[in-house]
């Protein structure tokens, strides 16, 4: 069975453009995640989806951070304009309904110069 | 959810138990305890969790004592490749991870 999906792996920017990050989540999971990883640190929740529902999203930057799941499958995280602090890994997770037990991704590494 | 404390760092020597520790004094009574553990450049993997009982599976056993105020991860027999940063986390069932800075286990030849 295939895991959780994310591309790219790696993305390098300058500061101001936009950037997007693509994830699959396991088939069948209706629930999705989207971390923030800084630096020796572990990841924050940014957002969770149930189905195509963002029922958590309080700690995501909305003034330049959006998210979306169209279809309750595949979802995608913009930034625009990145910023020089949005540098770190962007992990995305899924599972089966809403479980603790969560399946993550290998993480897209964002670096903004 | 609870607040958890585990030391930054343990050494393991290969093939041996390692015994990693985590202090939640705070916990509620329907609160469980997981933990996961992050091994370079991965994203997150989850190993195990329980809410009273000691539990096993094969990556690993959980540990918790009587009163729920700590619980032990124990990997019985230490590969390099345990070498990784393991969170402990006290959550609902349902609710949000909430990960701290876990412990880093180095496993050494």
């Amino acid at each position: 069975e295939a895991g959780v999906v994310q591309s790219p792996r790696y993305k390098i920017i300058e500061k101001k453009q936009p950037v997007a990050f693509w994830c699959n989540p396991i088939s069948g999971h209706n629930t999705l995640y989207w971390y923030l990883q800084n630096l020796g640190q572990g990841p924050e929740l940014l957002i969770r989806y149930e189905n195509e529902e963002a029922v958590d999203d309080s700690q995501l930057p909305k003034d330049r951070f959006s998210a979306e799941r169209l279809k309750g499958v595949d979802s995608t995280l913009k930034i625009q304009p990145a910023e020089l602090g949005d540098s770190a890994v962007y992990l995305c997770a899924s599972s089966l309904e809403i479980d603790n037990e969560q399946f993550f991704g290998p993480g897209t590494r964002l670096t903004v110069l | 959810d609870a607040k958890t404390t585990q030391p930054p760092s343990m050494d393991c020597a290969e093939g041996r138990a390692a015994n990693l520790p985590c202090n939640h004094s705070t916990i509620s009574g329907n609160e469980y305890v997981y933990w996961y553990r992050q091994i370079h450049s991965q994203g997150p993997q989850y190993i195990i969790h329980g809410l009273k009982n000691n539990e096993t599976n094969e990556m690993a056993s959980l540990i918790i004592t009587e009163d729920r105020k700590s619980s032990t991860l124990i990997l019985p027999h230490a590969t390099l490749r345990d070498t990784a940063v393991y969170y402990c986390i006290v959550t609902y069932a349902g609710n949000m991870l909430t990960f701290g800075g876990g412990t880093r286990l180095m496993v050494k030849p």
